[in-house]
């Protein structure tokens, strides 16, 4: 079966601080992953797609990259508005998509 | 100004089913990925499965292999979504979601997504 993992499953954090979320694929090698935060009550938002393409509109604070089958959001100086869930999701594999399970930022 | 506007909450009983829509306006609708995605409450995000208005074609989950179809009608820029057996577990925010694509490619990451359809199922 194929697999996402995320970690952490929680973190929290100071304004400013650099966040590091990182998921896992547990088979596959291209760059078909995709980043979204949905802020409570909302509507999941993306973020970033291919693995480190920036989703237009979306602040420059947020990236992405891969070293291998390990994928990582980086959010460079958190900010109060990025309270949420961040979900990463594998796209055009079989199964089509596969989302990984979140994680959920808050503010310390 | 691309926008997915879905139907408003539904209410069920346990064994019956649910058909929720999806209405698409602004950029071109048969052109890309119309996929449907479920949140339970307190849970995280479900893919359900998805459709190609401009083929026809259709890919669903595992979980939900029988129990799901989702269609599409071109002419209305609408997406279905219906679910059948439902069971109590089946409560939850069904979402439907626009597929990103290139130039040569469609891609299942979504770009846009519609607001939620809380379906409720209860005796």
């Amino acid at each position: 079966d194929f697999q996402m993992t995320q970690s952490p499953s929680s973190l929290s954090a100071s304004v400013g601080d650099r966040v590091t979320i990182t998921c896992r694929a547990s088979q596959g090698a291209n760059n078909y992953l995709a980043w979204y935060q949905q802020r409570p009550g909302k509507v999941p938002k993306l973020l970033i797609y291919a693995a480190s393409t920036l989703q237009s509109g979306v602040p420059s604070r947020f990236s992405g990259s891969r070293s291998g089958t390990d994928f990582t959001l980086t959010i460079s100086s958190l900010q109060p508005e990025d309270v949420g869930t961040y979900y990463c999701q594998k796209y055009n594999s079989d199964p089509r998509v596969t989302f990984g399970p979140g994680t959920k930022v808050d503010i310390k | 100004q691309v926008q997915l506007v879905q139907s408003g909450a539904e209410v069920k009983k346990p064994g019956s089913s649910v058909k929720v829509s999806c209405e698409a306006s602004g950029d071109t609708f048969s052109r890309h990925v119309i996929s449907w995605v479920r949140q339970t409450p307190g849970q995280g995000l479900e893919w359900m499965g998805g459709i190609i208005p401009s083929f026809g074609t259709t890919n669903y989950a595992q979980n939900f292999q029988g129990r799901v179809t989702i269609t599409a009608d071109e002419s209305t820029k609408t997406a279905y979504m219906e679910l059948s057996s439902l069971k109590s577990e089946d409560t939850a925010v069904y979402f439907c979601a626009r597929g990103g694509r290139s130039a040569a490619a469609l891609f299942w990451y979504f770009d846009y997504w519609g607001q939620g359809t809380l379906v409720t199922v209860s005796s």
